[in-house]
């Protein structure tokens, strides 16, 4: 089973607007982490948030965590149509080795 | 440039036929994986390596089998491809536990 799920599945906006992405997942982790995807393309890494932080930025990335909800959320300030793709948050699932399990993601659409 | 490079990019198989999918990383990362990507399910991890001459079980490993005789390189093999098997397949390694994903740009597999 899946142990992160992202929420929405698809988001379309406007260039110029905030997107926000939100993951959940079940047990507990020691870090998460988004990935990017570009069409037909392999995913790049974006940010990394461990368990003991709540919240971290990268230029116009802004990521939360809090644990006691199990959740996460991605924001991304002024969009631009070039941040048209699909977003992935991923846990390592505590227990497992460090290996990392992969929501269903969200379609992200920047609109120009 | 420095990356995960994957062999070949898109492959239509028989069924029943053996394939092995290549991945070669120059990053010299101690662990490395394979993810499955299907829409509507996400990424699905196969197998993994931790280091080299060690590999481990992932979220759906069955009908798959790897090797890691060396650091670089860690080939996904299907013995006997089943239509289910098509799907994209991802190769990423890592230079740590914890640490974040490199991935190749992956082997569109169609199983006909």
């Amino acid at each position: 089973s899946q142990q992160g799920e992202e929420d929405p599945q698809a988001l379309s906006i406007q260039e110029g607007e905030n997107a926000t992405m939100n993951c959940s997942y079940k047990t507990s982790i020691n870090n998460l982490q988004w990935y990017r995807q570009n069409s037909g393309r392999g995913l790049v890494h974006l940010i990394l948030i461990r368990s003991n932080e709540r919240e971290k930025h990268s230029g116009r990335l802004r990521v939360t965590l809090d644990t006691s909800k199990k959740s996460s959320s991605l924001l991304i300030t002024a969009s631009r149509a070039a941040d048209t793709a699909s977003y992935f948050c991923a846990t390592d699932a505590g227990n497992q080795g460090g290996k990392l399990i992969f929501g269903q993601g969200t379609e992200l659409s920047v609109k120009p | 440039i420095a990356g995960i490079t994957q062999a070949p990019t898109s492959q239509i198989l028989a069924a029943g036929r053996r394939m092995t999918l290549r991945c070669t990383q120059d990053m010299r990362h101690n662990a490395m994986y394979w993810y499955r990507q299907d829409l509507g399910l996400g990424l699905r991890l196969i197998h993994y390596s931790n280091t080299a001459g060690t590999t481990g079980k992932g979220e759906v490993p069955d009908g798959y089998s790897v090797s890691r005789a060396n650091t670089d390189d860690f080939p996904l093999t299907l013995a006997s491809a089943v239509p289910s098997q098509t799907s994209v397949y991802f190769c990423a390694s890592s230079d740590q536990y914890n640490s974040p994903l490199h991935f190749g740009n992956g082997t569109r597999l169609t199983v006909t």
